[in-house]
């Protein structure tokens, strides 16, 4: 019965590859966001989506596309992937003032 | 723009002392104040907020925090910390104007608990 949940927990890749990490809510919200987390734990909103439509896109490289199938799903793709890209990456979903985090997936580029 | 500090990036403290975590935020627009924490390698989760009225906030697991309009501050305390309190707690805040309630993040408190 988990709220916020993503898949994988972990990612190892090589730089350059294309990945994708998955973020699902079965809370019935119509925010969804995704946020990058550095290792000194700085966090950063990357976008934010509303009802499957993009209402926040900070500054983010082109190479990070979020894709939004239905107001549950909120998938991150990435392309040509550089080691500045490993992080843990978020998945938040959120009702009225209060955000929702899903356990994170961390990323790392070698 | 708005802005968090969150003065101390770690606060270690012996179990069973009290603590308190500082927050200040920039703007004196009227706002609403969170704070959240996270444990080791987990996700965020609520841990109070301050939306409107009495400016003693009570959260879970025996925090409170105090809003303090006139110093833009937003402080977390508890009286009696205990091993499990052991985590990364991170100040929030979002303009009452922002109708996508984005929350502007402090950099992050690391409370480390000594035995």
């Amino acid at each position: 019965d988990t709220a916020v949940s993503q898949t994988p927990k972990y990612l190892v890749t090589q730089m350059g590859n294309d990945k994708s990490i998955k973020c699902e809510q079965n809370l019935g919200h119509d925010t969804m966001y995704w946020y990058k987390q550095d290792s000194k734990k700085f966090l950063k909103i990357m976008f934010s989506y509303n009802n499957k439509e993009l209402i926040i896109n900070e500054t983010v490289p082109n190479r990070f596309s979020p894709k939004s199938p239905d107001k549950a799903h909120l998938n991150l793709h990435i392309n040509s992937l550089e080691l500045g890209d490993s992080a843990v990456y978020f998945c938040a979903s959120r009702r009225l003032d209060e955000q929702y985090f899903g356990p994170g997936t961390r990323l790392t580029v070698t | 723009a708005q802005s968090v500090t969150q003065l101390d990036s770690q606060v270690p403290v012996f179990e069973e002392a009290p603590v308190e975590l500082r927050c200040n935020y920039s703007s004196s627009v009227s706002v609403y104040l969170f704070w959240y924490v996270q444990y080791p390698n987990q996700g965020l989760q609520l841990l109070l907020k301050y939306l409107s009225g009495s400016t003693l906030v009570k959260g879970i697991n025996g925090f409170e925090a105090e809003f303090n309009k006139s110093q833009t501050s937003f402080h977390l305390r508890k009286p009696s910390v205990h091993i499990s309190d052991t985590a990364e707690y991170f100040c929030a805040v979002s303009d009452l104007r922002d109708s996508n309630y984005q929350l502007i993040w402090g950099a992050g408190t690391k409370l480390i608990i000594k035995p």
